[in-house]
C-alpha cells in the first residue's frame, strides 16, 4: 500500500533503554523528516534529511540520531531514552523543497516508564 | 526569528455556525509558504493547503477558505457551516524558502463542533 508508514505505533520502554522508530515510505519522496509532538509546543523538528545519507539537525537533536541508507527509510533511534522523551513522534516527507507539502505518516505513542 | 501563533487554544461552535481559526506569522523573509494541517481525533496530520507569499489570493475548496493577508502577516482559515467532522486541531505552519526546509509550527487550535 503506498504511503508513508510507521512502526511501532505504539511503544513503552524503559529509561535508558535504546529504541529505534521505524519510518518508511513509497512515493521515492527526497525529503524526509522526524518532529516530536508535545502539548504546548505543536510539532517541532527534530532531524530531517535531503537525500540519502545526507541528515541534518532540526530544532530539537539531542538525544536522537538518524540515518538513511536507503531513500525510503528514515529510522529514529533514542539512543538512551529518558522520561522527557515521552510523546508523540511523525514522520514526513516531501517530494522536494520549500513549495512542497509534507505528508505525514500515522504517528509513534512513545512513553518512557 | 520565524514564529507562527496561533493564539485561539479551543473554539467550540454548534454544527452549521461558520468558525474562523486565526494564524498569524512573523518572518522576515519576502518568499515563504504558509500551510494548514488538520488534525483529526484519529491522530495523523492531513494537508489542507499551502499558500505561497506571492499569491495573496483567497482561496476556496469546498466549505473552507482562506484569507491570506501580508499586511497583517495573517493566514486565516475559515469553516462555513461547520460539521461535527470538522472537530479536530488545526495547525499552521510557515516554512522559509532558504536555508532550512522545516516546517515552523503553531501550537494548534481545538475546534469541538457539537450536533
Amino acid at each position: 500500500d503506498a504511503g508513508i508508514t510507521q512502526s511501532p505505533r505504539y511503544k513503552i520502554t524503559e529509561t535508558g533503554r535504546q529504541v529505534t522508530l521505524m519510518c518508511h515510505q513509497t512515493w521515492s519522496h527526497s525529503y524526509m523528516f522526524w518532529y516530536r509532538q508535545d502539548l504546548g509546543h505543536g510539532l517541532r523538528l527534530i532531524y530531517y534529511s535531503a537525500a540519502a545519507d545526507i541528515t541534518d539537525k532540526g530544532e530539537v537533536p539531542d538525544g536522537y540520531v538518524v540515518s538513511r541508507s536507503k531513500t525510503e527509510n528514515f529510522p529514529l533511534t533514542l539512543e538512551s531514552a529518558t522520561r522527557s522523551q515521552t510523546s508523540v513522534y511523525f514522520c514526513a516527507s516531501s517530494a522536494g523543497q520549500f513549495r512542497h507539502e509534507q505528508y505525514f505518516g500515522p504517528g509513534t505513542r512513545l512513553t518512557v516508564t | 526569528a520565524q514564529k507562527v501563533t496561533q493564539a485561539q487554544t479551543e473554539i467550540s461552535v454548534v454544527e452549521k455556525e461558520d468558525v474562523t481559526l486565526d494564524c498569524v506569522y512573523e518572518t522576515r523573509d519576502t518568499t515563504y509558504y504558509l500551510f494548514w494541517y488538520k488534525q483529526p481525533p484519529s491522530g495523523e496530520l492531513v494537508f489542507l493547503i499551502r499558500r505561497n507569499s506571492f499569491d495573496e489570493q483567497n482561496e476556496i475548496s469546498g466549505r473552507y477558505s482562506w484569507n491570506f493577508q501580508k499586511s497583517t502577516s495573517s493566514f486565516n482559515f475559515t469553516i462555513t457551516a461547520s460539521q461535527v467532522v470538522d472537530s479536530a486541531v488545526y495547525f499552521c505552519a510557515l516554512r522559509r524558502t532558504y536555508n532550512t526546509d522545516k516546517l515552523i509550527f503553531g501550537t494548534g487550535t481545538r475546534l469541538q463542533v457539537f450536533p
